[in-house]
């Protein structure tokens, strides 16, 4: 069982360079998600997606782009890198379960990225 | 305003003790709260996940609690472990939102020594 696959696991950036973070999850998931985790913060989350073609802004979307063409992958773009995107971030991936979406929410790996 | 606040931030116990770790929330309207494993250098792992109605729920040697009064909720691990140090996390979803409304809390960070 795969579940959530992020690649690549680590990755150095110099300022200004673009790039993406591949997310792909086999669960057949409704509900994809990213988030960035840094020192002595919750998670916060960036972009989701509630199903292939929607898309929409979390709490920190600046600087970020998603889309989401099929079920399956949910890639993150960075579209020039700033020291402050050097961070760990976390794809997420559920069913979405009726209104008290009570859904699981299954998390990958990580990815964590420096940009110097 | 919506916040997840965790304590302690740390703690270390002895191997085989008993801990709890404490989730107060200001979410609202409440729908559940979930606790999160989450090893170094690994992604969280689902423990619980507790609606309105559920004051109580176990997996394992993990017991949760939810008083949904006065919002709180406990973390209780039984006969700890080497494999239980960790962090964890509590993440509270508030009622009629979709998964993008969820709130983390910052963890806290569990050390056990042999």
């Amino acid at each position: 069982n795969a579940g959530v696959t992020q690649t690549p696991k680590f990755q150095v950036l110099k300022t200004g360079q673009s790039m993406t973070l591949q997310c792909a999850q086999d669960m057949n998931h409704e509900y994809m998600s990213w988030y960035r985790q840094d020192p002595g913060m919750g998670l916060r989350l960036i972009h989701y997606s509630v199903g292939a073609g929607i898309t929409d802004q979390g709490e920190v979307p600046n600087g970020y782009n998603v889309s989401r063409s099929t079920t399956e992958d949910f890639p993150l773009r960075l579209l020039s890198a700033a020291p402050s995107q050097t961070s760990v971030y976390f794809c997420a991936s559920s069913y979405v379960l009726g209104g008290d979406n009570t859904g699981e929410l299954f998390f990958g790996e990580g990815s964590r990225l420096t940009v110097l | 305003k919506n916040q997840v606040e965790q304590s302690p931030q740390s703690l270390i116990i002895l191997e085989g003790k008993n801990c709890t770790l404490q989730c107060n929330y200001t979410v609202s309207p409440f729908s559940n709260l979930r606790w999160y494993k989450q090893d170094t250098g690994r992604g969280p792992v689902s423990l619980t996940i507790m609606t309105f109605s559920e004051n109580t729920k176990s997996n394992g040697r993990y017991t949760a609690t939810l008083d949904a009064d006065t919002k709180q909720s406990s973390l209780h691990i039984t006969a700890s472990q080497l494999s239980d140090s960790a962090s964890y996390i509590c993440v509270v979803s508030a009622r009629g939102s979709t998964l993008g409304r969820l709130y983390f809390g910052r963890g806290t960070q569990l050390t056990v020594w042999p």
